[in-house]
């Protein structure tokens, strides 16, 4: 069973846009992941955000977590061709298991 | 440093046949787990070895097995192939019991 649903499923803006990108989750969590996937290899991890923490920064990327709510998105701001992929959140579940959502395509018009 | 490696890339099964997925973990990680990713969705937890012991297991059939070898490499093995297994396997490693985790790119199995 999926732990975190992304939404939405797919999104498709312009180069230089916006993207934002949701994930809810269901149980208490210590942390939670953002993945991204290209084209259906393998996963890079982007960046944590521990449950004590509200907002995290990285580069263009920036994440929000609400745990009262079990909500976090990623914001990647101004959106390049190369951000073209697969985005994932992921919660653990006991020892080192990830539970991922269904993911977000994202894609980016030139 | 060489990442998470995987081998073969790609393979292609007949249905009733056996698999035998390869894993290498990054230099100095313990921890390989292993994922089956289904077109479309995301990845699903089959295994997780540390210390060459099972530490986790997902909801997948007694056909699915795999151990960790003393240089912390892994198999995956799948028995009696189904059509239903076709996905892309994924091995990923990690550092302890740190959460943040490494993954190869994949074997991308078909099964006609």
């Amino acid at each position: 069973s999926q732990q975190g649903e992304e939404d939405p499923q797919a999104l498709s803006i312009q180069e230089g846009e916006n993207a934002t990108m949701n994930c809810s989750y269901k149980t208490s969590i210590n942390n939670l992941q953002w993945y991204r996937q290209n084209s259906g290899r393998g996963l890079v991890h982007l960046i944590l955000i521990r449950s004590n923490e509200r907002e995290k920064h990285s580069g263009r990327l920036r994440v929000t977590l609400d745990t009262s709510k079990k909500s976090s998105s990623l914001l990647i701001t101004a959106s390049r061709a190369a951000d073209t992929a697969s985005y994932f959140c992921a919660t653990i579940v006991g020892a080192q298991k990830l539970v991922f959502g269904q993911g977000t395509r994202l894609t980016i018009n030139p | 440093d060489a990442g998470v490696t995987q081998s073969p890339t790609h393979l292609i099964k007949t249905r009733g046949q056996h698999v035998t997925l390869r894993c290498s973990p990054i230099s100095g990680h313990k921890s390989v787990s292993w994922y089956q990713q289904v077109l479309g969705q995301g990845p699903q937890f089959i295994f997780q070895y540390y210390e060459k012991e099972e530490r986790g297991r997902g909801n997948f059939p007694d056909r699915f097995s795999a151990r960790q070898f003393p240089n912390y490499s892994s198999e995956l093995n799948v028995n009696a192939l189904l059509l239903g297994d076709s996905a892309l396997y994924l091995c990923a490693s990690s550092f302890r019991t740190e959460p943040r985790a490494f993954f190869g790119q994949g074997t991308r199995l078909t099964v006609v």
